[in-house]
C-alpha cells in the first residue's frame, strides 16, 4: 500500500514564477492537510480539504495561494508570484475516513516526504 | 488557540540510554490528542506515538512511551535504549477533537552519540 506521495520533492523557482505541488494521497484516503514548514521551525497548517471541497483554509496565506483537490487526479497547492519568503518544505499528509462521525479519522494523519522549495 | 512547547533545541543521549523529550501544551480545549513525529534528515514525517486527553494509560509503541501528566499539561516523549538511527528532529503536536489540524511545537533535535 502505497504510501502519500508528493511531487517533486525538489522545485527551484525565480521570484515572480508560479509554483505546483502535487499531492496524492494514501489509497482510500478522502482527506488532505497542508503543513508549511519553515527552516528551524515545526511545521504549520495551511488548509483541509476533502474532495472537491475546501473546509478549512484558516492557515492559508490570503493571497497568492491557492490549494485544490479535485474529483480525479492529486492534491495541488499553488502559489503564484512566488517570493522568498515562500521558501520552505511543504508537506502534505492525508486521513482515512471515520466511518462512525464521517469525519477523518482523528488518530491518522499520514505525511507525505514534502517539497521543499526554494525562491531563487 | 493551542500552543505546543519544547523547551530542548537539542539533546544528546548515549547510545543504548535512555532519553525524555520534554513537551508542554496549553489549551482550553477538553477532549485532545497528543501526537509525537519523528523526522530524520531525509526530511519525511513518521508518526512514533499518540495519546488521547482521556487515555488512562501512558501510551506505549515498542521503544517508544508517552509520559503524560494532564494537570501539568506535559506529554514527554521516552525513548530507551537508544540507537544511533534515533538521531533525528522529534515534534510534539496536538489536535483537538473537531478541529482538523495539528498545531506543532518547534521541535527537538535529538543526536545518539556511539
Amino acid at each position: 500500500n502505497a504510501g502519500v506521495m508528493q511531487n517533486p520533492r525538489h522545485l527551484v523557482r525565480r521570484r515572480g514564477q508560479e509554483a505546483r505541488l502535487r499531492c496524492s494521497p494514501m489509497k482510500g484516503h478522502s482527506h488532505v492537510y497542508w503543513y508549511r514548514q519553515l527552516p528551524e521551525e515545526g511545521l504549520k497548517f495551511m488548509v483541509y480539504l476533502q474532495k472537491e471541497n475546501i473546509i478549512d483554509e484558516s492557515g492559508m496565506p490570503k493571497e497568492r495561494f491557492s490549494a485544490e483537490f479535485p474529483k480525479e487526479g492529486p492534491s495541488i497547492l499553488r502559489i503564484q508570484q512566488v517570493v522568498r519568503g515562500d521558501s520552505a518544505a511543504y508537506f502534505c499528509a492525508s486521513s482515512p475516513l471515520n466511518p462512525t462521525s464521517g469525519g477523518p479519522n482523528f488518530y491518522e494523519q499520514y505525511f507525505g516526504p514534502g517539497t521543499r522549495l526554494t525562491v531563487t | 488557540a493551542q500552543k505546543i512547547t519544547q523547551t530542548q533545541p537539542g539533546m544528546f543521549v548515549q547510545e543504548k540510554e535512555a532519553v525524555t523529550l520534554d513537551c508542554t501544551y496549553d489549551t482550553s480545549d477538553q477532549s485532545y490528542g497528543l501526537f509525537w513525529y519523528k523526522q530524520p534528515s531525509s526530511g519525511e514525517m513518521i508518526f512514533l506515538i499518540y495519546q488521547g486527553s482521556y487515555d488512562e494509560q501512558n501510551a506505549t509503541e515498542g521503544r517508544y512511551s508517552l509520559n503524560f501528566q494532564k494537570a501539568r499539561k506535559s506529554a514527554n516523549l521516552v525513548i530507551s535504549a537508544s540507537q544511533l538511527g534515533d538521531s533525528a528532529m522529534y515534534f510534539c503536536a496536538m489536535r483537538a477533537v473537531g478541529s482538523y489540524q495539528l498545531t506543532f511545537g518547534k521541535g527537538t533535535k535529538l543526536s545518539v552519540i556511539p
